[in-house]
């Protein structure tokens, strides 16, 4: 399963309500988390199973989706959250997105 | 809590081996399915292979097939890589991972003359 991400980069203003997208090549059935990877540190996993929050995660992060197309949205963008997104699915294999670059405007 | 450290990388010339290992705390490492995960130098995040939780499976990405095993002793919490032929394009960090909220910081593999 292919995994495209849409922007590639994405500049928003602190506070934005801000939108990426993941689309898959074939019905992901809700197996799709989203990480968050700072420059020079490991990928932390933000999102699983499309919706699900990981403890200790703000809650201006969610997740929706199905079958092939899935959105991680942050209700008010904070500077903190300048980083790269990657989408991940676990359905069949692992794959990751190729990643959306977060700036702040 | 869940720790997962990474060590053996370094230099190495094309055509040359490598080990890697991912030393495993703070959860029951016997019960989960492990993985590597690699990132080239400004790229983004790519799977290179999977083991099964007891070691009898495996998988690999067709890249690394032949070249790469990923082993696992439950009883020293460690898994491996072993990483033979290597060439320029395996150059990355290399991550373990139990496929999903645990990672390690990764080690970083050059693979260069």
């Amino acid at each position: 399963i292919q995994l495209t991400q849409s922007p590639s980069l994405l500049s928003a203003s602190v506070g934005d309500r801000v939108t990426l997208s993941c689309k898959g090549s074939q019905n992901i059935n809700n197996y799709l988390a989203w990480y968050q990877q700072k420059l020079g540190e490991a990928p932390k996993l933000l999102i699983y199973n499309t919706n699900s929050l990981q403890t200790g995660i703000p809650s201006r992060f969610s997740g929706s989706g199905s079958g092939t197309d899935y959105t991680l949205t942050i209700s008010s963008l904070q500077p903190e959250d300048v980083a790269t997104y990657f989408c991940y699915q676990y359905n069949n294999g692992l794959t990751f997105g190729s990643g959306t670059k977060l700036e702040i405007k | 809590e869940v720790q997962l450290v990474e060590s053996g990388g370094g230099l190495v010339q094309p055509g040359r081996s490598m080990k890697l290992s991912c030393a495993a705390s703070g959860f029951t490492f016997s019960n989960y399915g492990m993985a590597w995960v690699r990132q080239a130098p400004t790229k983004g995040l790519e799977w290179v292979a999977t083991i099964s939780y007891d070691g009898s499976s495996t998988y690999y990405r067709d890249s690394v097939k032949g070249r790469f095993t990923i082993s696992r002793d439950n009883a020293k919490s460690t898994l491996y890589l072993q990483m033979n032929s290597l060439r320029s394009e395996d150059t990355a960090t290399y991550y373990c991972t139990e496929g999903l909220a645990y990672w390690g910081q990764g080690t970083l593999v050059t693979v260069s003359s």
